[in-house]
């Protein structure tokens, strides 16, 4: 069973659109990060979410937008994005939000395609 | 400089043979190791955690010499259904006041029959 959920596991839009995707998690994990992927690249970090506020922004384009609305989702809202944005979207979460994070999980991905 | 770097391969190597990896890492106040999988357009895995003293399960040794800021991966009697990537992970962290998780650049391992 995975025990981080992302939903959807594909997702195609316009430039124009806004849409969101999501993730749950109910480990009662204190992180939760989001994490991009293009291929054959490693995930990099997007942003953090400490006791479900924000810690750490990567220099993310504001054209991502997340949100924590409480300790066990973690959603990201997209608008205008760029065809380059395309992409595979990983949520994970970790026990502990400082010092020690325990092992992070990570869910299985939305594959994101901008068109 | 990269934050977390990993030699990217492809490793071939032939079934039953022992194989290493190396992950460098820039920030000498990290303290959470872990190193991944990941196959082909799935999510990564957590293969194991690296602890100060060395750790091992089954097949699988993972290192850390933090004198010289690198985790080593020491795979042996490799399996055809060993190759995948293999991404480390550190926490770059700073202060203890939230946790910044940084793969590495990833190496590609091909186990050949």
């Amino acid at each position: 069973d995975t025990e981080v959920t992302q939903t959807p596991k594909h997702l195609v839009m316009g430039m124009t659109n806004k849409k969101s995707l999501k993730c749950e998690q109910h480990m009662g994990h204190r992180a939760m990060y989001w994490y991009k992927q293009k291929a054959k690249k490693p995930p990099e970090l997007m942003f953090v979410y400490s006791y479900e506020k924000l810690s750490i922004n990567e220099s993310v384009p504001s054209r991502f937008s997340p949100e924590c609305p409480n300790s066990s989702l973690l959603n990201l809202h997209l608008h205008a994005l760029q065809p380059e944005d395309s992409a595979l979207y990983l949520c994970a979460s970790s026990q502990e939000a400082a010092g020690t994070p325990g092992r992070p999980t990570f869910g299985e991905g939305s594959w994101l395609t901008v068109v | 400089r990269k934050e977390v770097e990993q030699d990217p391969g492809p490793f071939n190597v032939p079934e039953g043979a022992t194989v290493a990896f190396n992950c460098t890492y820039s920030n000498s106040a990290s303290q959470s190791f872990f190193w991944y999988r990941q196959d082909c357009r799935k999510e990564p895995k957590l293969l194991m955690s690296v602890y100060s003293s060395g750790n091992e399960d089954g097949r699988f040794t993972a290192q850390l010499n933090r004198a010289s800021q690198y985790i080593s991966l020491l795979i042996r009697d490799s399996k055809l259904s060993d190759s995948a990537t293999y991404l480390c992970v550190v926490n770059m962290g700073y202060g203890g006041a939230t946790n910044k998780l940084i793969f590495g650049t990833g190496t590609l391992l091909a186990v050949q029959p």
